[in-house]
């Protein structure tokens, strides 16, 4: 079956530094993976979307890269800060399979000042 | 343009009795997912559903739970029978027509409480 894992649970870090967070996944090919940031009690918002053809993805302090020999995505926050706070999320896009997207556990950040 | 909206908010049964989660996506979408969240899990996808057709609901459970998204009105998603392992927040989510390179739209979610 498909399986998606995020590196650990949870990630402390201090405020200016860059985040890192890991998401592995094993037994598809998506042509798209997805990062959504989800705060308590609300629903996931959609962050980056990147294609198989793309090695990396930029936006504003967010980058992600996307290894599919590795079956890997890294997701980097850059000069992190409090307000980034908050579960991220590894999402498979399968839906060309006509199925949906396909969640990791998510990694939760705590940034420190 | 409202997002997706889901309602209710917070919504508390006893064992035993339904509960009708509704959700209404964005203007445009065609595509309405399900998920379930339970505390300290991830999202786990139950049903994707298009307009008057279930696509997928590899993640329903057999029994009790049932999905739909008539031509007209929001998107249901019904918990026959509930039962106290039930309790989780329900997301729905929407996109647009076409496959893949799109963002879904989160609701806030629906958050059930069975006592």
């Amino acid at each position: 079956s498909q399986k998606i894992e995020q590196n650990s649970e949870a990630l402390n870090i201090q405020e200016g530094k860059t985040a890192t967070l890991t998401c592995n996944y094993t037994n598809y090919s998506p042509a798209y993976l997805q990062w959504y940031r989800q705060d308590p009690g609300r629903g996931p918002v959609f962050l980056l979307l990147i294609r198989e053809n793309e090695k990396e993805k930029r936006k504003e302090r967010l980058k992600v890269t996307f290894d599919t020999t590795l079956k890997q995505s890294l997701f980097h926050i850059t000069a992190s800060q409090p307000a980034d706070s908050a579960t991220y999320l590894c999402a498979l896009d399968i839906r060309q399979a006509g199925t949906a997207l396909i969640f990791g556990k998510g990694t939760t950040l705590s940034v420190s000042s | 343009n409202a997002g997706v909206m889901q309602n209710p908010r917070h919504l508390v049964r006893r064992r035993g009795q339904e509960a009708r989660l509704r959700c209404s996506p964005m203007k445009g979408h065609s595509h309405v997912y399900w998920y379930r969240q339970l505390p300290e899990e991830g999202l786990k996808f139950m049903v994707y559903l298009q307009k008057e057709n279930i696509i997928d609901e590899s993640g329903m459970p057999k029994e009790r739970f049932s999905a739909e998204f008539p031509k007209e009105g929001p998107s249901i998603l019904r918990i026959q029978q509930v039962v106290r392992g039930d309790s989780a927040a329900y997301f729905c989510a929407s996109s647009p027509p076409g496959q893949g390179e799109t963002e879904a739209f989160f609701g806030q979610g629906t958050r059930l409480t069975v006592v």
